[in-house]
């Protein structure tokens, strides 16, 4: 069945370091691929998204591409701030708007 | 983004007892909300898919006869876990779509503990 690997945390950088979370699935058929964010106190929020391959999601700086030929969906942000820590979940749907397969979740933590 | 709300984002309960979590779309209509479940590092994992006016559909491996799903009106599902045992202490969150192809926003979660 669908699954994904996402790397295990915490993961703790310094403001302004550059940031990779690492994401790889297990997919029958070209699944879509997100990445969501989870704030202290908060609910999941979607971080980015894409829906095929090559496709790179963005957004507040964080990228990520669809890379059918490695399976992955790597998160990337080329400066973080404090407010970025947060717990980072890669996920995988069959298509948009239906049930979710969810890694373990990374914890970020990053201090001034 | 449309806002899902979940309530009670916290309870404790004594064993035996059944518990209702609450999720409700607040500016939107929701066909479909999705029940997940969190253990203490682990994954979200999937319980079950509600559609309005419909019966669940529950993953495989959960006990539908103790976690009750009922997707009353399109703005309102609840969950229900009956009889409760410290197993159950676990990450409740819910998630919900306005139709399909469109982003699912999620609630803020339950946690739950069972004494």
């Amino acid at each position: 069945g669908n699954s994904v690997t996402q790397m295990e945390g915490p993961v703790t950088l310094s403001e302004e370091a550059f940031l990779t979370i690492n994401c790889t699935y297990t997919a029958t058929g070209y699944p879509s691929l997100f990445w969501y964010v989870q704030y202290p106190g908060e609910g999941l929020q979607l971080l980015l998204k894409a829906t095929k391959a090559d496709d790179k999601g963005s957004n507040k700086g964080f990228e990520a591409t669809y890379r059918k030929e490695t399976t992955s969906f790597h998160l990337e942000k080329g400066s973080v701030q404090v407010s970025d820590s947060a717990v980072y979940f890669c996920a995988l749907s069959d298509r948009v708007g239906t049930a979710l397969i969810f890694g373990k979740g990374t914890t970020l933590s990053v201090s001034s | 983004g449309a806002v899902v709300s979940q309530h009670p984002s916290r309870v404790i309960c004594k064993s035996g007892t059944s518990v209702k979590i609450e999720c409700r779309s607040l500016d939107f209509q929701a066909t479909t909300m999705f029940w997940y479940r969190q253990f203490p590092k682990q994954s979200l994992m999937l319980m079950a898919t509600s559609n309005e006016g419909s019966k669940a559909t529950y993953e495989q491996g959960v006990e539908k006869d103790k976690f009750l799903i009922n997707h009353a009106s399109l703005t309102l599902s609840t969950l229900t876990v009956t009889s409760a045992h410290p197993e159950d202490s676990s990450f409740y969150i819910c998630s919900a779509t306005k139709t399909v192809n469109t982003e699912a926003f999620f609630g803020q979660g339950t946690r739950l503990t069972v004494v």
